[in-house]
């Protein structure tokens, strides 16, 4: 089945460790997200790329940064984590080419920071 | 700018008994709005979505959503709810290409035995 995985699930860190997140597709969508969700908080975007053009969202930390090297991955990197950045990330993708493009999003990885 | 707002962040309902998690919106131009669900630990589960056409939309599980622009609504519905139709419930807004989506804070649906 075409889906969206994101690796780990389940990620620890520690206070100003630098930490990778992962995120892959097999649904061949041109646009990949990047969320972060607090407490079962409304998701919160930081950025997206359209194929390989990328759109930071105004407020996301310079602490966050992102890479996508094909179609298929995206990463999430944030290179000093500190405690605030304990949340569920989650990943997710779209077809653009029309209007209302449906968002699938990953099952999630949850950071944690010591 | 655009804006949702899930007035009720808990919503309690018997087993087989309907269901309805409320929506209302704020929007430029043409909304196209979604619901999702998410369980614990999980990702967002898209449900249905509103583009244009006809003002009752039907999604996965049994799952509809009523699209009302007078009152800028879209309120999730369910004829007999199930006990493990109990989780999350988000509405999003987006428009154009819904690249940018704006979520509303979530009602937590519990369904009892």
């Amino acid at each position: 089945d075409a889906m969206v995985i994101q690796n780990p699930r389940y990620q620890v860190t520690q206070f100003g460790k630098p930490v990778t997140l992962s995120c892959s597709q097999t649904l061949n969508h041109n646009v990949m997200y990047w969320y972060q969700q607090k407490s079962s908080q409304a998701p919160k975007l930081l950025f997206h790329y359209y194929d390989k053009d990328f759109n930071n969202e105004a407020d996301t930390p310079d602490n966050f940064q992102s890479r996508r090297p094909n179609t298929s991955f995206c990463f999430l990197d944030i290179r000093s984590p500190g405690l605030g950045d304990a949340a569920m990330y989650l990943c997710a993708t779209s077809r653009e080419g029309g209007r209302g493009n449906t968002q699938y999003f990953g099952p999630g990885t949850r950071l944690t920071v010591l | 700018a655009q804006s949702v707002a899930q007035p009720e962040d808990q919503v309690n309902v018997a087993e087989g008994n309907p269901l309805t998690v409320k929506c209302t919106y704020s929007v430029s131009g043409n909304p196209y709005l979604f619901w999702y669900v998410q369980y614990p630990n999980r990702g967002l589960q898209f449900l249905l979505k509103y583009i244009t056409g006809d003002n009752l939309v039907k999604g996965s599980y049994g799952f509809e959503a009523e699209f009302n622009k007078s009152q800028t609504s879209f309120h999730l519905k369910k004829p007999s709810a199930l006990v493990s139709d109990s989780a999350l419930y988000f509405c999003a807004v987006g428009s154009g290409s819904a690249r940018q989506l704006t979520f509303g804070s979530g009602t937590q649906l519990t369904v009892l035995p």
